[in-house]
């Protein structure tokens, strides 16, 4: 089945230890997500790719990267993360407007 | 700024109780709106959608949803829940371009 995917599921880190979530598409679709979910919040979108335009939000912190070496696979690197950061973290894809989601990393800063 | 509204945060129903929940959007534009369900464990789904034509949509597991253009609303409902229907319901809004609007969902919870 055609999809997309997250690994880790779960990521434990450091107060201010880099950390890398990756997501992973078969679908082939040219537009990439990364959302930020804290609990009873709504989806807070990072940043997007259009192939390999890439598109932050204005209220994206530095501290958040991206990547996406190519249509396949998408990287988030989260410099040096705080308390704050701790949240799932979404990775979808988009056609025609309707957006596909992998099942998220859940990242833990201790 | 664009925005969502979802008026109820947590519902809680009995199995054969119809469902209705609520969205609302700040925009005066053209948008195609979306429903969105996280079943327990899983991950977003798309629930039903709607661009254009019959304001009336349908979606999976028997939801449907209106889109009323004069009150900026697109709610959901459903004539009877059933235990299965338990997830989270997310409302969203695109207004042109890649960005997409979420409202903070509502939870539903079916007893059975």
């Amino acid at each position: 089945d055609a999809m997309v995917i997250q690994n880790p599921r779960y990521q434990v880190t450091q107060f201010g230890k880099p950390v890398t979530l990756s997501c992973s598409q078969t679908l082939n679709h040219n537009v990439m997500y990364w959302y930020q979910q804290k609990s009873s919040q709504a989806p807070k979108l990072l940043f997007h790719y259009y192939d390999k335009d890439f598109n932050n939000e204005a209220d994206t912190p530095d501290n958040f990267q991206s990547r996406r070496p190519n249509t396949s696979f998408c990287f988030l690197d989260i410099r040096s993360p705080g308390l704050g950061d701790a949240a799932m973290y979404l990775c979808a894809t988009s056609r025609d407007g309707t957006q596909y989601f992998g099942p998220g990393t859940r990242l833990t800063v201790l | 700024a664009q925005s969502v509204s979802q008026h109820n945060h947590h519902v809680i129903l009995s199995e054969a109780a119809s469902l209705e929940l609520g969205c609302n959007y700040s925009y005066g534009g053209t948008v195609n709106l979306f429903w969105y369900v996280q079943y327990p464990g899983q991950h977003l789904q798309l629930l039903l959608k709607y661009f254009s034509g019959d304001p009336l949509v349908k979606g999976i597991k028997g939801f449907e949803a209106e889109f009323i253009k004069s009150k900026f609303s697109f709610n959901l409902r459903k004539p009877s829940v059933q235990w299965s229907d338990t997830a989270e319901y997310f409302c969203a809004v695109n207004t042109g371009g890649f960005k997409t609007i979420f409202g903070a969902g509502t939870r539903l919870f079916v007893k059975a």
